[in-house]
């Protein structure tokens, strides 16, 4: 079975820390995903990769940034942690030549 | 830009009831794919369907089924026989494809409450 893990299923971080969300992934997948989630929201894409070092912006990626030094790890990174970052953030990996997605079971940040 | 509209925050519906989640999506593309996921309150997102818009059929996976009209532009999420563990948060997403890649585009979500 794929295994998408990621760090802390919950967090509590002040404003202004600097934030690390990793994401791991057990399958060789290229492409990996970080969206965030908020209620009526959906999901949205911050950031993707598609192969180590390689990054691409998603639909919002102000105040992110992210790290792939390694195929099978993914780092979400929040510079100086504000209180509108307070979220769900959700990995994803998916293989090249596929198109299903598997996702890590989430972090909920609190930004206080 | 491709969009996906779920237009349902919420529906109810009773035990083996059948229920039909909707999704109507916009693109330009003529290759494109439709998935549904389901969102438990544990949070993780769980695959449960794709349709390729090449696809002559409606793409079927036990209980649940895409209902596919191209025309229309929708791909709506058909269970059948529901059961108290159906109740989750379901999300319609759409593969979206630039130069750099292909990412998921979904929708904000339905929340389906099943009771006995």
């Amino acid at each position: 079975d794929v295994k998408v893990t990621q760090s802390s299923r919950y967090l509590v971080k002040r404003t202004g820390e600097k934030v690390f969300l990793e994401c791991v992934q057990d399958m060789d997948h290229e492409n990996m995903f970080w969206y965030r989630q908020d209620p009526g929201l959906g999901l949205r894409l911050i950031y993707f990769s598609y192969d180590v070092k390689m990054k691409e912006k998603g639909d919002i990626p102000e105040g992110y940034s992210v790290s792939r030094e390694k195929k099978e790890r993914f780092s979400l990174i929040l510079e100086s942690a504000s209180t509108n970052q307070t979220s769900m953030y959700l990995c994803a990996s998916r293989p090249q030549g596929s198109y299903e997605q598997y996702f890590g079971p989430g972090t909920r940040l609190t930004v206080t | 830009a491709q969009k996906i509209t779920q237009t349902q925050p919420g529906m109810f519906v009773q035990e083996k009831e059948a229920v039909t989640l909707d999704c109507t999506y916009d693109t330009s593309d003529q290759s494109y794919g439709l998935f549904w996921y389901k969102q438990p309150s544990s949070g993780e997102m769980i695959f449960l369907i794709y349709q390729g818009s090449y696809d002559e059929q409606n793409a079927t996976e036990g209980r649940y089924s895409l209902n596919f009209q191209k025309a229309r532009k929708s791909a709506n999420l058909v269970i059948s026989a529901s059961q108290l563990g159906d109740s989750a948060m379901y999300f319609c997403a759409m593969r979206e494809t630039n130069q750099a890649g292909t990412a998921l585009i979904f929708g904000k979500g339905t929340t389906l409450s099943v009771s006995s």
